[in-house]
């Protein structure tokens, strides 16, 4: 069953520890994004990665870091540094599969820090 | 890319079409409409996409205007599983693997 996972689904943190999302696709798709989203909000844009061993940073990329090692797998590392990192995260790929290059996403994780 | 512009809010009453608009007057010759929706606490899911010619599949149609500036994504049955927020969204033609910028989209609620 071809997709993409996020765990865990939901998370939660003490202020001041970094923590790490995961996020495996098995669509064989070159490129992987997280985006955040806020309550009532649209979607924005914290890193990408067209290509393995290679990353972009997006429009909020301070305080979150990621690696891409593997193809299937972008793994996102919220920092101490993020100063509000109460968000809905998802993660999403695409690829020429289809010829659109529309993006599949996960079922996010919400990340809850108090 | 193009901005685009959607009502905040619809309703829809259930089983009938549901017509959702979209402006993008700025558009230009070889940028492509998507729309996407997501449903409460998931990921966005495409929908459909098109040029200038109108396309249907399984899920939706999508009406574009003559002049390209307006397009409308139409669910013809509208049931309460489709109660989700739909975003418009423009994009080259060669866009390829590149993020989507999402606006906030328009919120359906398909009522009883």
């Amino acid at each position: 069953d071809g997709g993409i996972t996020q765990s865990p689904k939901y998370l939660f943190r003490k202020e001041g520890q970094n923590v790490t999302l995961s996020c495996e696709q098995n669509l064989n798709h070159d490129a992987m994004y997280w985006y955040r989203q806020d309550p009532g909000q649209g979607l924005r844009l914290i890193y990408y990665s067209q290509i393995v061993n290679d990353f972009q940073k997006g429009d909020i990329a301070e305080g979150y870091s990621v690696s891409r090692e593997k193809k299937e797998s972008f793994p996102l590392t919220v920092t101490s540094a993020q100063k509000n990192p109460t968000a809905f995260y998802l993660c999403a790929s695409s690829g020429p599969g289809t010829g659109n290059y529309e993006q599949y996403f996960g079922p996010g994780t919400r990340l809850t820090v108090t | 890319d193009a901005k685009t512009t959607q009502p905040t809010s619809m309703d829809c009453a259930e089983g009938r079409a549901a017509n959702l608009p979209c402006n993008h007057s700025t558009i230009s010759g070889n940028e492509y409409v998507y729309w996407y929706r997501q449903i409460h606490s998931q990921g966005p899911q495409y929908i459909i996409h098109g040029l200038k010619n109108n396309e249907t599949n399984e899920m939706a149609s999508l009406i574009i205007t003559e002049d390209r500036k307006s397009s409308t994504l139409i669910l013809p049955h509208a049931t309460l599983r489709d109660t989700a927020v739909y975003y418009c969204i423009v994009r080259g033609r060669n866009s390829g693997n590149t993020p989507l910028v999402f606006g906030k989209g328009t919120r359906l609620s398909v009522i009883a």
